[in-house]
């Protein structure tokens, strides 16, 4: 357990759904990313928090996505009217500011999306 | 052409076997990182480097920024290592996001 949280840790809905995700950071880690990892590949950068200013987002994020980090401790990642390509496990990882040069990023275990 | 290229893709080892597994990358970066995998999803950070080498206890993993590789090292494999070793690198920019490898499944025998 690295102590980042995800809920749910499985989620099957079917296409045309919307879904929300959330992740539960280590409580003093200021930075929160959100990852996508499909089968056979490495996870690809989603977004980035630092405290609760959403930084940098991809450009695989369309516009049925949207994150939040509303108080700059927990983020949800919204998925609407999914597709069956968003099936993929989303990942969640926090880590501490780096000016204090430690930039581990402490990963969750993930929500699997299965979008029938 | 991915930005971060691992080999071997797929592994099989005997146990007790040195294990070597490959990172090329082609962007600058701060740092470079080796994560393991296990099934059902979870990722566990192993080393984070800048320069040079690392070691923690069979684990050793070393990176030449002049060549842009980076190795890491099984000594004495034993099946319970078996999993999905990831390279991920940190670019230069703010915001520390990591760019990864597609990673290299090991499975060692017994």
């Amino acid at each position: 357990d690295t102590g980042v949280s995800q809920d749910p840790r499985h989620k099957i809905t079917k296409r045309g759904q919307n879904v929300t995700f959330r992740c539960d950071p280590i409580s003093e880690h200021n930075r929160l990313y959100w990852y996508r990892q499909t089968l056979g590949q490495g996870p690809e950068f989603l977004t980035y928090f630092q405290n609760e200013a959403q930084l940098e987002k991809s450009r695989l994020l369309s516009d049925r996505f949207s994150a939040e980090r509303p108080k700059g401790s927990f983020s949800t990642l919204e998925i609407q009217r999914t597709e069956q390509g968003d099936s993929a496990m989303y990942l969640c990882a926090s880590s501490a500011d780096i000016r204090l040069s430690t930039d581990t990023q402490y990963f969750g275990p993930g929500t699997r999306l299965t979008v029938l | 052409k991915n930005e971060v290229e691992q080999s071997p893709q797929n592994l099989t080892a005997q146990e007790g076997e040195f294990i070597t597994i490959n990172c090329s990358y082609s962007v600058g970066i701060s740092a470079l990182h080796w994560l393991q995998q296990h099934p059902g999803g979870g990722i566990v950070s192993l080393f984070m480097l800048s320069s040079g080498k690392k070691k923690h206890g069979r684990l050793i993993a070393t990176i030449n920024i002049q060549e842009k590789h980076s190795s890491l090292h099984i000594t004495a494999s034993h099946p319970r290592d078996s999993a999905v070793y990831i390279c991920a690198v940190r670019g230069s920019g703010a915001t520390n996001k990591l760019i990864f490898g597609t990673g290299t499944l090991l499975a060692v025998q017994p």
